[in-house]
């Protein structure tokens, strides 16, 4: 079984409609991350979560939210979906025994229209 | 602010030739480095990191990587391409202080031609 599994692995949606992303773990890691992978840009941080009090902003942050319900789950919101979200979203973990290595899900491809 | 510059969005090989991945990065202090390899429709996988001690490390699939301080770099090489290499690969960096976060490169797709 999967370490880091993220629900949906697709997504289409529409202009303006509120959408989430699951990202749930089962490695016992306590830091968590939201990336967004766009063609020829990489990987860009959304938020990032040391652990189930500690959440803050990444370099991408505006039109996201967070909620990390429980150490092995996070979640990420966009409230008010616009196409340029159009995008590869991934989920990881890390911990701080393993010097900063992320480990990641699959990955959820969203289509905003 | 740390970056990271990986010269070539895409690289293509011959099956059998050598691989050469260039990554070079800016940081004040010493940093972790690391490859992840994402094949067609997954996520990132680690390939190999750099922490401390020796600056040649190796990685999976026959893959690994030198840092070098004084040019800043951390090129990932392989000896012989395999067309199961044909992936993209991302260079990334984190300095060695309490911020555990990855500063991404753009990624070079490597394709190997047969």
């Amino acid at each position: 079984d999967a370490d880091v599994t993220q629900t949906p692995r697709n997504r289409i949606t529409k202009t303006g409609k509120r959408i989430m992303l699951e990202c749930s773990q089962t490695k016992g890691h306590d830091r968590m991350y939201w990336y967004r992978q766009d063609p020829g840009l990489g990987l860009r941080l959304i938020y990032y979560s040391f652990d189930v009090k500690d959440i803050n902003k990444g370099e991408i942050s505006d039109g996201y939210s967070v909620s990390r319900q429980a150490q092995a789950k996070f979640s990420l919101s966009l409230e008010s979906a616009i196409p340029n979200q159009t995008a590869l979203y991934f989920c990881a973990t890390s911990v701080d025994s393993q010097l900063k290595t992320q480990y990641f899900g699959p990955g959820t491809r969203l289509l905003v229209l | 602010a740390q970056s990271v510059t990986q010269l070539g969005s895409h690289v293509s090989v011959s099956e059998g030739a050598l691989v050469l991945l260039r990554c070079n990065y800016s940081s004040s202090v010493p940093p972790y480095l690391f490859w992840y390899v994402q094949y067609p429709n997954q996520g990132l996988q680690l390939l190999l990191k750099y922490t401390t001690g020796a600056t040649l490390v190796k990685g999976i699939n026959g893959f690994e990587a030198e840092f070098k301080k004084s040019e800043t770099s951390f090129h990932l090489t392989k000896p012989s391409a395999h067309m199961s290499d044909a992936a993209e690969y991302f260079c990334a960096v984190s300095d060695q202080g309490s911020n555990y976060k990855l500063t991404f490169g753009k990624g070079t797709l490597l394709t190997v031609n047969p």
